[in-house]
C-alpha cells in the first residue's frame, strides 16, 4: 500500500479565511512533503518533515503553517492568502527524513485544488 | 541536486514501446535518477529509480548510460492511459522537478 490521503479535494476559501489542508500516511515514513503547483508548472517543494520535525522550509510565506502532529500526519494551515496562492497544493511522504534520503521513493497524494478568492 | 534535461514534447503510437530520453551530465556519484509521470490533474506517480545499473519493473524500464550522464525510460508498450508529463530528477535529497516531457500516446 503506498496511498497518502489529501483532504479536502477542493477548497475555496476567502483572503480572509483560516482553513487548513490535511496530509495522511500509514506506511511508517518518517518524512513527510508539502508541494505547491500552479497551472501548466512542475510541482515545487514548499516544506520537509523529518521525524515530526521540520527541517526544510523553502524560504514560503508565514501566511502557510506547517504542521506534523504525528509521524501519521501534516497540516497546512492557510491564513490570509493571496488570489495568486491558488494552486494545487501536494502532500508527500517517504520512509526516512534524515541520512541518505536519495535511495527513498516519494508517494504523492492526489493533491488538494485550492483557490483563494 | 543535479539538473536534468529532456525534450518539452514527444509522440508515440499505441502498442508500440515508448523511449523518453534525459540527459544529467552534471550527475553526481550519490545522486539517484528518479521518473514520476503526472496525469492531468492528478498527483505525481512514481515509475522507476535507479543509481547505475538498469532497473525494470511492472511499469517500466530504466536505462543508465555507463558515465550516468543519461537515461531512457522506456515504455515497452504504451497505452492510451500513459498520456502524462513524465519527470525525469536527478536527486540527491530534495526531490525538484523540471518541466518534463509531455508524452502523448496516438491510437
Amino acid at each position: 500500500d503506498t496511498e497518502v490521503t489529501q483532504t479536502p479535494k477542493h477548497l475555496v476559501m476567502g483572503m480572509t479565511n483560516k482553513k487548513s489542508l490535511k496530509c495522511e500516511q500509514h506506511m511508517g515514513h518518517r518524512a513527510m512533503y508539502w508541494y505547491k503547483q500552479k497551472a501548466k508548472k512542475p510541482p515545487e517543494l514548499m516544506f520537509v518533515y523529518s521525524y515530526e520535525k521540520l527541517s526544510i522550509n523553502e524560504s514560503v510565506p508565514s501566511r502557510f503553517s506547517p504542521e506534523c502532529p504525528n509521524s501519521s500526519l501534516l497540516n497546512l494551515h492557510l491564513h490570509a492568502l493571496q488570489p495568486e496562492d491558488s494552486a494545487l497544493y501536494l502532500c508527500a511522504s517517504s520512509q526516512e527524513g534524515s541520512g541518505s534520503l536519495a535511495g527513498n521513493t516519494i508517494y504523492f497524494g492526489e493533491g488538494s485544488w485550492l483557490t483563494v478568492v | 541536486d543535479a539538473k536534468t534535461t529532456q525534450p518539452t514534447s514527444m509522440d508515440c503510437a499505441e502498442g508500440r514501446a515508448a523511449n523518453l530520453p534525459c540527459n544529467h551530465s552534471t550527475i553526481s556519484g550519490n545522486e539517484y535518477v528518479y521518473w514520476y509521470r503526472q496525469i492531468h490533474s492528478q498527483g505525481p506517480q512514481y515509475i522507476i529509480h535507479g543509481l547505475k545499473n538498469n532497473e525494470t519493473n511492472e511499469m517500466a524500464s530504466l536505462i543508465i548510460t555507463e558515465d550516468r550522464k543519461s537515461s531512457t525510460l522506456i515504455l515497452p508498450h504504451a497505452t492510451l492511459r500513459d498520456t502524462a508529463v513524465y519527470y525525469c530528477i536527478v536527486r540527491a535529497q530534495k526531490l525538484v522537478f523540471g518541466q518534463g516531457t509531455r508524452l502523448t500516446i496516438n491510437p
